[in-house]
């Protein structure tokens, strides 16, 4: 069964430092977000993206964020300038349409130091 | 803003008990997603719920949805350990795209 697949699947960075989070969609999906969950916490919402724009973010993605799909299967995410509170789980999802369900990728641990 | 609360947000259970999730939301949505996530993995998706009055069944498992109560309730049926994971539920704000807010999630334990 196809899959979301993200890279690293942990990565490690000291405050300040920009990062940058790999994930490959399922191919035939248009729809694709990312997600984050801090330790033992609920997974919040990040930011949409349909048609190589971004359709909706949310208050967490502020102006240190980015998303981008620089060709036809990448979507990255980039923290500019990463926090301690930055530390968490980023998830990438992908869903083919506008009601199925998202799949999510196994995540990237990120650990600011 | 939207809320999704679930309870309880522990459950332990001996196998072959029936018990059930409750998820309870603040907004009007008929768009509502069960999620299972086993310790330090991705979240599978359970079901998907799109109209009021919605069921449905996978195994052990049951959801529905009332849109009209805003409640979705998610039934174990005679629990095995292989269910032990924690059960998160998602409400579709219907704006752009698929904007889920998920609740606390309930962490199910299953004690043979």
């Amino acid at each position: 069964e196809p899959e979301v697949t993200q890279t690293p699947s942990h990565q490690v960075t000291q405050m300040g430092q920009e990062v940058i989070l790999r994930c490959v969609p399922i191919s035939n999906h248009l729809y694709f977000y990312w997600y984050r969950q801090i330790l033992g916490q609920k997974v919040e919402f990040l930011v949409s993206f349909y048609n190589n724009e971004i359709s909706e973010k949310s208050e967490i993605f502020d102006d240190q964020f980015s998303v981008e799909r620089p060709d036809g299967s990448n979507f990255t995410l980039k923290i500019r300038s990463t926090k301690l509170e930055d530390s968490a789980m980023y998830f990438c999802a992908s869903s083919g349409s506008y009601n199925s369900p998202l799949h999510f990728g196994n995540g990237t641990r990120l650990t600011v130091t | 803003e939207l809320k999704v609360e679930q309870n309880p947000l522990f459950l332990s259970m001996q196998e072959g008990k029936n018990y059930t999730i409750y998820c309870n939301y603040s907004t009007t949505s008929d768009r509502l997603y069960w999620y299972r996530q086993d310790p330090g993995k991705s979240l599978e998706s359970l079901f998907v719920l799109l109209s009021n009055g919605a069921v449905k069944q996978e195994g052990r498992l049951m959801a529905s949805l009332d849109t009209k109560a805003r409640l979705s309730t998610l039934h174990i049926t005679a629990a095995v350990h292989d269910l032990s994971a924690t059960y998160f539920c998602a409400v579709d704000e219907e704006t752009s795209g698929s904007r889920l807010t998920f609740g606390e999630g309930t962490q199910l334990t299953v004690n043979p």
